[in-house]
């Protein structure tokens, strides 16, 4: 089956620090890949949609300036989060659609990736 | 527009007995519909999904759902719980156009006793 491979799942690091996550396709290819932040006890909340070759798609309150997406393959799908402060600690998400862009084709997530900033 | 409802956030059942996890949904055209299952610290993992095929789907681990159009309805059932079912479950709802965000139900959070 489709897998999604993201890395890493845990990061504690200082407030001030940039953090990358990155988000692969294993075994096929993603021309748009998905990031989601979850908080505690509450359900996913779509941040943005990468594009392989493209400009992400920021959902609205997201700050693209703080949340850079970079969709360099059909691939990979890098999350960095910059100068991390305590309030962008959280659970963070990917997901990729495989079988084409079709709506009835389900989404494979990552295993998420724990962020917490002192 | 389209929207997901869980009707309950959390549901306990003991060990061996049947699971019912209800939701329902509303969208102005034939959606696509799945369930996806969350153990702590992880990602989600499909279950089953709807696509217009057939109204009853099995699923994983001995899931399914029925997909029922008038009462615009897509539970999920399991007829014995097992301890490793102790986990969070998701509904979701997808548009059929090409870039489809993702509609989440609110999650209902299932416990097993033994």
């Amino acid at each position: 089956g489709a897998v999604v491979s993201q890395h890493p799942s845990w990061v504690i690091c200082k407030s001030g620090t940039s953090v990358k996550i990155e988000c692969r396709s294993l075994d096929f290819q993603a021309t748009t890949m998905f990031w989601y932040r979850q908080f505690p006890k509450q359900s996913l909340m779509l941040m943005a949609t990468s594009n392989e070759g493209s400009k992400a798609t920021y959902e609205q309150g997201v700050e693209k300036d703080k949340f850079l997406i970079n969709h360099a393959s059909l691939t990979l799908s890098t999350l960095t989060v910059t100068s991390a402060h305590p309030e962008d600690s959280s659970f963070y998400i990917c997901s990729a659609r495989d079988g084409g862009t079709g709506g009835n084709q389900p989404q494979h997530f990552g295993d998420g990736t724990r962020l917490s900033i002192l | 527009a389209q929207s997901v409802t869980q009707l309950d956030s959390h549901v306990s059942v003991s060990e061996g007995t049947p699971v019912l996890l209800r939701c329902n949904y509303s969208s102005s055209y034939s959606p696509s519909l799945f369930w996806y299952v969350q153990h702590p610290n992880k990602g989600l993992q499909l279950l089953l999904k709807y696509t217009s095929a057939a109204t009853l789907v099995k699923g994983i681990n001995g899931f399914e759902a029925e997909f029922k159009k008038s009462e615009t309805s897509f539970h999920l059932t399991k007829p014995s719980a097992h301890m490793s079912d102790a986990a969070e479950y998701f509904c979701v709802v997808s548009p059929t156009d090409s870039w489809g965000k993702l509609q989440f139900g609110a999650g209902t959070q299932v416990v097993v006793t033994p």
